[in-house]
């Protein structure tokens, strides 16, 4: 069973270009989470998407960044016109169920390092 | 203030020490509480759950005290493989989302 798969694990984009990280949740798994992670700070929540719906963005700028995850395919998070300050790892993480509080328990991918020149 | 604050570290110990961390939270209403480790460039991986009665799994002790909001991690006898980031995670409150601090970093060393 695989685990949930980022890709590319590393992009390079200069300023103004635009940056698209995918992500594979586990199998079986219809709820997904983005994080950023800067370095040295802490995850910081982004968005969580369900199957073709976007349930929480609360945590996603309001300009430039936007998400989905379609009925086929991999959740895909698009940041336009990327800028030095959006270089960070986006993790991606899924779970089979909502209700994380039950077990607190996320399935993360490895991570997506993007740098802006 | 920072929803889920914690001490950054690093936390310096030779193996076999006992090393504790703490963790406070803001909002009084979270209800469900993990401690998350993370190895240097990779991905997050659920330690434990921490509940108010305590809970022990192996050499890791979990401790919630909800009326400081304080959260704690105990591991005895370390080992150079603990050597990580620990994250303290919460819940969001009507929401089903992970809240992370940002990690204390713990060393061990021969």
């Amino acid at each position: 069973n695989a685990g949930v798969m980022q890709n590319p694990r590393h992009l390079v984009r200069r300023r103004g270009q635009e940056a698209r990280l995918r992500c594979s949740p586990m199998k079986g798994h219809s709820h997904v989470y983005w994080y950023r992670q800067l370095p040295e700070e802490g995850l910081k929540f982004m968005v969580y998407l369900q199957k073709e719906n976007i349930i929480d963005e609360s945590g996603m700028p309001k300009e430039r960044f936007s998400a989905e995850f379609p009925k086929e395919g991999p959740s895909i998070l698009r940041i336009q016109q990327v800028v030095r300050g959006d270089s960070a790892a986006y993790f991606c993480a899924s779970s089979p169920w909502a209700q994380l509080g039950r077990t607190g328990e996320l399935f993360f991918g490895e991570g997506s390092r993007l740098t802006v020149l | 203030r920072k929803e889920v604050e914690q001490d950054p570290g690093p936390f310096n110990v030779p193996e076999g020490a006992t090393v504790a961390f703490n963790c406070t939270y803001s909002n009084s209403a979270s209800q469900s509480f993990f401690w998350y480790r993370q190895d240097c460039r990779k991905e997050p991986k659920l330690l434990m759950s921490v509940y108010s009665s305590g809970n022990e799994d192996g050499r890791f002790t979990a401790q919630l005290n909800r009326a400081s909001q304080y959260i704690s991690l105990l591991i005895r006898d370390s080992k150079l493989s603990d050597s990580a980031t620990y994250l303290c995670v919460v819940t969001g409150v009507n929401t089903d989302k992970l809240i992370f601090g940002t990690g204390t970093r713990l060393q061990v060393f021969p």
